[in-house]
């Protein structure tokens, strides 16, 4: 089983449209997680951690389940500016990052 | 955050010699990665390179194909040994920043292998 799994898409939708991916990972003593934006040809940047209360910034919210060990990141109002992959991480111990294969977006006009 | 950089941004190499890739930081970290993302593919931990210490290598990779070198707080090499056309990948440094484990990355130096 992998660390991190993810729906590797690609999510099509409109612009104005309200769209969430869901990333499961297999340690449960996972303590640190991230969702990672990347665009063609350009390195991850980090686009939000993800805390057990879960958080938002503007548009976007990530939630994370303990229990059922999966983290989502819904984004709000998609802009066409949105169109990326989106990589979930997960940082389980000192050192280790799992990241997943990536959930791809379109969003179109 | 921090500002990253890496030389060379691309290369294209012939099977059996070896690239050291560079990888640049604007401010002083202690913990510092590499990356490989093969095309299509997710990133993959190749090691961790502590400024001063070994690096430490994930199953799968090892030292005598990918050496690392982490001279100061700032800068650190990765050379991929004796290519071949499956070491063509990007590959990314990237960097602890602050009190989180939150991840910076370079650009990336895209390798290919002929």
């Amino acid at each position: 089983r992998k660390e991190v799994e993810q729906d590797p898409g690609p999510f099509n939708v409109p612009e104005g449209a309200t769209v969430a991916f869901n990333c499961t990972y297999s340690n449960s003593a996972s303590q640190s997680f991230f969702w990672y934006r990347q665009d063609c040809r350009k390195e991850p940047k980090l686009l939000m951690s993800v805390y057990s209360s879960g958080n938002e910034d503007g548009r976007f919210t990530a939630q994370l389940n303990r229990a059922s060990q999966y983290i989502s990141l819904l984004i709000r109002d998609s802009k066409l500016s949105d169109s990326a992959t989106y990589l979930c991480v997960v940082n389980p111990n000192f050192n280790k990052f799992y990241f997943g294969s990536g959930t791809k977006l379109n969003v179109k006009p | 955050s921090a500002v990253i950089s890496q030389k060379p941004s691309r290369d294209i190499c012939q099977r059996g010699t070896s690239l050291t890739i560079q990888c640049q930081v604007d401010s002083q970290v202690t913990m510092m990665f590499w990356y490989r993302q093969q095309p299509g593919q997710s990133l993959t931990l190749i090691a961790t390179a502590n400024q001063g210490s070994e690096a430490t290598y994930e199953s799968g990779f090892v030292i005598d194909k990918f050496p690392i070198s982490r001279p100061n707080l700032t800068f650190s090499t990765l050379t991929v040994s004796n290519m071949s056309p499956e070491d063509s990948s990007i590959y990314l440094c990237s960097v602890e920043v602050g009190t989180g484990v939150e991840q910076y990355f370079g650009p990336g130096t895209r390798l290919t292998v002929t």
